[in-house]
């Protein structure tokens, strides 16, 4: 299995309030990428890493920024989170941009905005 | 834009039946294509791909063809067992070099004794 891990992996949180949630990967890969899970539309990318300190947005971004400051972390800010915020979130990673390369996945953080 | 559509799910089989999940696209140029699935409090895992028209991607009795004529990636499986139950997610890779990729909504399986 990728080394992939997720922090927090449960997460209640009261709306307006600052929430980041951290990746850590054990693989050395160039490529990060953080997804929200929400029924009905699958996965949808919200940010992306190419590398250290390079970043871009994804479909849903509004609302979030990312930061990764090492090539293990990629760490996703809710500056004020808002109830719509409320989903499961996962980080991938992907040795390479290449049409082909396999994403692996952590494990999900579940965060809850009340 | 590029798209994925899945049909909607849940879809609820016998074990040992014959599966089928359809999958449509729509993308410029040629993108690759995935199946990821998600077992029950787990994150995604790849199940298969095809890079181009007409590869066949399999894996663990699972099946897809790459058809450009129909832009379609159906996933198959001739005989599910209970342990397929799980959430499959049809995606495709973008063209650029950034490795993005666009899901489906996923489809529910489950598979009864």
């Amino acid at each position: 299995d990728a080394g992939i891990t997720q922090s927090p992996r449960h997460k209640v949180t009261e709306t307006g309030t600052p929430v980041t949630l951290r990746c850590h990967q054990t693989e050395n890969h160039r490529y990060m990428y953080w997804y929200r899970q929400d029924p009905g539309h699958g996965l949808r990318l919200i940010h992306y890493s190419y590398g250290v300190k390079d970043t871009d947005k994804g479909e849903v971004s509004d609302g979030y920024s990312v930061s990764r400051s090492k090539t293990e972390d990629f760490l996703l800010t809710l500056e004020s989170a808002t109830s719509s915020q409320t989903s499961v979130y996962f980080c991938a990673i992907s040795e390479s941009g290449g049409l082909s390369y396999e994403q692996y996945f952590g494990p999900g953080t579940r965060l809850t905005v009340t | 834009g590029d798209s994925v559509t899945q049909m909607e799910g849940p879809v609820t089989l016998s074990e040992e039946a014959f599966l089928t999940i359809n999958c449509t696209y729509t993308a410029t140029g040629y993108p690759s294509l995935f199946w990821y699935v998600q077992y029950p409090g787990e994150g995604l895992q790849l199940l298969l791909k095809a890079t181009k028209a007409d590869d066949k991607g399999s894996n663990k009795g699972f099946e897809a063809t790459y058809r450009k004529e129909t832009t379609s990636f159906h996933l198959e499986k001739g005989s599910v067992q209970v342990s397929d139950s799980a959430v499959y997610f049809c995606a495709l890779g973008v063209i650029g070099n950034t490795g993005k990729l666009i899901f489906g909504q996923g489809t529910t399986l489950q598979v009864k004794p």
